[in-house]
């Protein structure tokens, strides 16, 4: 079974600064995908960013990065130019994949989420 | 598209009362599930369809049942409400095996007193 742990229940960060949140996980399988999901006060779930355990190269989405450490198990995001708006829980996920490139039936397993507050 | 649709948004409930958490998706997705959020424990899944008549448990699914008769909607059935089911519930739906991305529900936040 996999697991996954955010070891920061609550961060905070001024306005334009850089913080970054820690992710690691625990999995025998060698084809999977990890995600950071955001959800706001509103609650709803928004998919960040995500990166496939295959590529080599750290997915970047806008102000947002990854710093993916397969070895070490290790998957942690980086908020650049932090915004109010980037006042959120942030959740790590990991889905399964398949040999064939496929996902398996889509179970996302969760990391416990680190509330993120950024300060004006 | 509406994307996935849940209701109700808010919900009370007393300890043995029954009730079903609707949940719709018309993008056409052959998987959809269902996750419980609690506080300090991220989300955790309950069940999960991969296709019409297809159901099977997730992680946590005492005191869940569900079934899915069409490819649009995945409801979850409480038989008998506890205490311990008091969360935020969300429905997601995938398109299916080649892809990545689960669209979440708004949730719905069920109080068991």
């Amino acid at each position: 079974a996999q697991t996954v742990t955010q070891s920061q229940p609550e961060m905070s960060v001024q306005e334009a600064e850089t913080v970054t949140l820690s992710c690691t996980y625990d999995t025998s399988e060698s084809n999977y995908y990890l995600f950071w999901y955001k959800q706001p006060p509103s609650r709803q779930m928004i998919l960040v960013i995500r990166q496939e355990a295959y590529k080599q190269q750290n997915a970047t989405e806008n102000r947002f990065s990854v710093n993916f450490q397969k070895a070490a198990k290790s998957f942690s995001l980086k908020i650049s130019d932090s915004q109010l708006g980037d006042t959120a829980m942030y959740f790590c996920a990991f889905m399964g994949g398949s040999p064939s490139g496929g996902t398996s039936y889509g179970k996302l397993t969760f990391g416990q989420g680190t509330i993120l507050t950024v300060h004006p | 598209n509406a994307g996935v649709t849940q209701t109700p948004k808010f919900q009370v409930l007393k300890t043995g009362q029954s009730m079903t958490l609707q949940c719709a998706q018309d993008m056409n997705h052959e998987y959809m599930s269902w996750y419980r959020q609690d506080p300090g424990m991220g989300l955790r899944l309950i069940h999960y369809s991969v296709g019409a008549g297809i159901t099977d448990q997730g992680e946590v699914p005492n005191g869940y049942n569900v079934s899915r008769s069409t490819t649009e909607d995945f409801p979850l059935r409480l038989l008998s409400a506890a205490p311990s089911q008091t969360s935020v519930y969300f429905c997601a739906s995938r398109m299916g095996s080649e892809t990545y991305e689960q669209y979440f529900g708004p949730g719905t936040r069920l109080t068991v007193t």
